[in-house]
């Protein structure tokens, strides 16, 4: 129990355009979910937590206007970034929370040309 | 600042050595603190949970210890494999689940 998804896996996207993200609980209800950034050889570093039904949270120095973030059930968290540059590229981790713990989806690493 | 440490950043053994992992943090009044693998361009696989009235968790091979007075988790591999080559993060949890503070994680490399 107390799977995570995310899809895609991997997304090559050009300059400029816009990539969604989603993040999946498949066996429970998820009220809170967050999202991690990491960049090559470095460790998770949290952008920002999924509320469903409210605003996302996001952490100091994370654009909210360029990571859109909309938690629209108890199952489904959508990261989009926004006219994404090559910096944007990374590999992307959303978790899930049940009760007191988190559940990690296996990633998405976007590369952007 | 709430901060998560891990030393050494980088370690490579010869199979079959006990080995261990440290992770040091500033704020001793945690709620847990987790232990994950992290296999190249993949995702999470947590390994092991303590909580914060815990001293240590045992599964296989593994075993973490938690010091909180001094800040400080250990995850000791007995009888190490080149299986398990991987990064190994340590994360604290300081607000009952809202969100994990990861060290930079320890690169670990087996030979055979």
């Amino acid at each position: 129990g107390a799977v995570v998804s995310q899809h895609p896996s991997w997304v090559i996207c050009k300059s400029g355009t816009s990539v969604k993200i989603e993040c999946r609980s498949l066996d429970f209800q998820a009220t809170t979910m967050f999202w991690y950034r990491q960049f090559p050889k470095q460790s998770l570093m949290l952008m920002a937590t999924s509320n469903e039904g409210s605003k996302a949270t996001y952490e100091q120095g994370v654009e909210k206007d360029k990571f859109l973030i909309n938690h629209a059930s108890l199952t489904l968290s959508t990261l989009t970034v926004t006219s994404a540059h090559p910096e944007d590229s990374s590999f992307y981790i959303c978790s899930a929370r049940l009760a007191w713990d988190q559940y990690f989806g296996p990633g998405t690493r976007l590369l952007v040309l | 600042k709430q901060e998560v440490t891990q030393i050494p950043a980088a370690l490579s053994v010869p199979e079959g050595e006990n080995l261990v992992l440290n992770c040091s943090f500033t704020d001793s009044a945690i709620y847990n603190l987790q232990w994950f693998r992290q296999d190249p361009g993949k995702g999470l696989t947590s390994l092991l949970l303590i909580q914060s009235s815990q001293r240590e968790q045992t599964s296989g091979r593994l075993n973490a210890s938690l010091d909180k007075s001094s800040g400080r988790s250990t995850l000791y591999i007995a009888a190490s494999q080149p299986g398990d080559s991987a990064t190994y993060l340590c994360a604290v949890d300081w607000n009952a689940g809202n969100m994990l503070t990861f060290g930079g994680g320890t690169r670990l490399m087996v030979k055979p």
